[in-house]
């Protein structure tokens, strides 16, 4: 079946380090989406790619880095220069960038620093 | 600046009760707008969205919403609650230009009570 998945599920991190959350879809969808999840706030776009080799910020890019090498992958980096990172992030993936496309969200990686 | 609003960020309903969750946008041109759903540590799925078609869209699991111009609102309903509907409700827009990346609400809890 296709889908997005995302792993690991839980991640813990100790402060000043950078982790990676990883992203792969297998629906041959051109976009992908990370989002972050915090508690009554919603989810808040990070970042974005329309194709491989392009992406763009969101609302939320500093402290994150992302890549897309392969249209499959899009895996999100938290660097330590990210003040807050506890939070539930999630990946999500589109047909194309915009119009009416829904989106295909994964399971979502928490990530807690401890 | 394309933004939904969802007010309440929680409500509480009985089983069998109707469900009414608001939402509304602030948008300067015709939006696209979508209904998700997120059960506890999970990721998102789609509801439902309305994409000009028709103006009363109806989703999965009982769902519909009716987009209202004039009002500039994209509310969700459902007849009658069950159990299985508590989890958490996102609304979110979308426009055909710009950065054409879903923009979500805050969200708001349904919870359903026995």
């Amino acid at each position: 079946d296709g889908g997005i998945t995302q792993s690991p599920k839980y991640l813990f991190r100790k402060e000043g380090q950078n982790v990676t959350l990883s992203c792969e879809q297998n629906l041959n969808h051109d976009a992908m989406y990370w989002y972050r999840q915090d508690p009554g706030q919603g989810l808040r776009l990070i970042y974005y790619s329309q194709i491989v080799n392009d992406f763009q910020k969101g609302d939320i890019a500093e402290g994150y880095s992302v890549s897309r090498e392969k249209k499959e992958s899009f895996p999100l980096t938290v660097t330590s220069a990210q003040k807050n990172p506890t939070a539930f992030y999630l990946c999500a993936s589109s047909l194309q960038l915009g119009q009416s496309y829904g989106y295909t969200f994964g399971s979502g990686t928490r990530l807690t620093v401890v | 600046a394309q933004s939904v609003t969802q007010l309440g960020s929680h409500v509480s309903v009985s089983e069998g009760a109707l469900v009414l969750l608001r939402c509304n946008y602030s948008s300067s041109v015709p939006p696209y707008l979508f209904w998700y759903v997120q059960y506890p540590n999970q990721g998102l799925q789609l509801l439902l969205k309305y994409t000009s078609a028709a103006t009363l869209v109806k989703g999965i699991n009982g769902f519909e919403a009716e987009f209202k111009k004039s009002e500039t609102s994209f509310h969700l309903t459902k007849p009658s609650a069950h159990m299985s509907d508590a989890a958490e409700y996102f609304c979110a827009v979308i426009l055909d230009t710009g950065r054409r990346a879903l923009t979500f609400g805050s969200g708001t809890r349904l919870q359903v009570q026995p």
